[in-house]
């Protein structure tokens, strides 16, 4: 199974530019979220879904849309970037809200950097 | 807000030592999960604890969920270089009704 799958793994955008984080997963999990994770930090929430089409902000929303069309996808908008955002961003997914005995499954991440 | 304190915030340890790290809150969890983040990966989770006072063993990593369900530790045997990583404490509440709240994580690292 390929679990949480994450594009691009690596970027750099400059000032004021936009771009999408891409993310899916294939095991018809509800529950999808995105953490950014700065260095030698935890995990901070951005945005979670409970389902297609239903979406949800976290502690760190500012500067970050989401969507979900779809169960699979869920992917995550940057507009304006700022170097604020220099971050490891990760896309998680799980069956149940607070991730049950199986736990969230993370994608590997992608590094992005703002100049 | 709850939070999920994690210490030590940095080890570094020589190969074969023993060492114990802790996860502690103001909170009640319903269950507890342990997560091992290595340099470049996202985090894969090790363990789910639901059970206050319950004890899992995992080859050398045990895992203890307090008796309150306010904290939890996690002690190496015998560390190996393949220990090093970020490990991650995670708290659910409600009986898996809220999002896991992620602790500040310890990074560890095993000098071979």
């Amino acid at each position: 199974n390929a679990g949480v799958t994450q594009t691009p793994k690596f970027r750099i955008l400059k000032i004021g530019q936009s771009m999408t984080l891409q993310c899916a997963q294939d095991m018809n999990h509800n529950y999808m979220y995105w953490y950014r994770q700065d260095p030698g930090m935890g995990l901070k929430l951005i945005y979670y879904s409970v389902g297609a089409g239903i979406t949800d902000k976290g502690e760190v929303p500012n500067g970050y849309n989401v969507s979900r069309s779809t169960t699979e996808y869920f992917p995550l908008r940057l507009e304006l970037a700022a170097p604020s955002q220099t971050s490891v961003y990760f896309c998680a997914s799980s069956y149940a809200l607070g991730g049950g005995v199986d736990g969230y499954t993370f994608g590997s991440g992608t590094r992005l950097t703002v100049v | 807000t709850q939070l999920l304190e994690q210490s030590p915030q940095f080890l570094s340890i020589q190969e074969g030592e023993n060492l114990t790290v802790y996860c502690n809150s103001s909170s009640v969890f319903s269950s507890l999960q342990w997560y091992r983040q290595e340099p470049g990966e996202g985090p894969v989770l090790l363990v789910t604890v639901v059970t206050g006072g319950e004890v899992k063993k995992l080859k050398r990593l045990t895992f203890q969920f307090g008796d309150a369900r306010k904290d939890s530790s996690l002690h190496i045997t015998a560390a190996q270089p393949g220990d090093t990583g970020l490990y991650l404490c995670a708290g659910g509440t409600y009986f898996g009704n809220e999002k896991l709240t992620f602790g500040t994580g310890t990074r560890l690292t095993i000098i071979p």
